[in-house]
């Protein structure tokens, strides 16, 4: 079983809808859950970030963790044709004195006009 | 504004050849690291530096190595380049000291073809 598991979509919707995206995952010792987004012929950015389970919120979008289930999700509230991205889960788990990103794969999202 | 810039948008290279892939950070980060992404595969860490001259292997490091000579620095290198490493590469850095939230900092990736 992969450390984390996303369904790479690819994912349609039309412009208002509302969008989840989630990941699972194996591995109790992810601490901080990221999500990143990655327009086309571009580098990701950070997104949200969340640590402990519960939901946070900004603005249109709320990440919502569920540690006892390995469950993370990202819902985009009246989605917009500039959120059309690629998603990328990510989790931050100690290596040795440093720490490093494991990523999903990424789901392809398109909100159409 | 934070900056992550890579020396090549897309690269062409013919198998064997030794390459160098570039990367260079604005923003005084220890971190630096380097991806590569493939469809269907994700983001894989290749190899990532915490400090000059320190270097870690990642998941996927066979058939690469890296030089951090200078902190806003970190190259990748491919010995002997094969068609199997054709992909996106992707630089990244951030913040030593952060602990667990360890936001990285993307650069716009290189396209490797390999012939």
């Amino acid at each position: 079983q992969k450390e984390v598991e996303q369904d790479p979509g690819p994912l349609s919707v039309p412009e208002g809808a509302i969008v989840s995206l989630n990941c699972t995952y194996s591995n109790s010792a992810f601490q901080y859950f990221m999500w990143y987004r990655q327009y086309s012929r571009k580098g990701p950015e950070l997104l949200m970030y969340t640590y402990s389970s519960g939901n946070k919120e900004d603005g249109r979008f709320t990440a919502q963790v569920d540690k006892s289930s390995k469950y993370i999700s990202l819902f985009i509230r009246d989605s917009q044709p500039s959120d059309s991205a690629t998603y990328l889960c990510a989790m931050s788990v100690r290596q040795g004195s440093n720490y490093k990103l494991t990523f999903g794969k990424g789901t392809l999202l398109t909100v159409n006009p | 504004d934070v900056k992550v810039t890579q020396s090549s948008r897309y690269l062409v290279k013919r198998t064997g050849e030794k390459v160098f892939l570039e990367c260079v950070q604005d923003m005084d980060h220890e971190n630096m690291f380097w991806y590569r992404q493939d469809p269907g595969l994700g983001l894989r860490l290749i190899y990532f530096s915490y400090d000059v001259k320190m270097k870690e292997k990642g998941d996927i490091p066979e058939g690469y190595s890296v030089s951090r000579e200078k902190k806003e620095r970190f190259s990748l290198i491919l010995e002997s380049a094969s068609t199997n490493q054709t992909s996106m590469y992707l630089c990244a850095s951030g913040l030593a000291g952060a602990g667990a939230y360890n936001e990285q900092f993307f650069g716009p990736g290189t396209r490797l073809t390999v012939l």
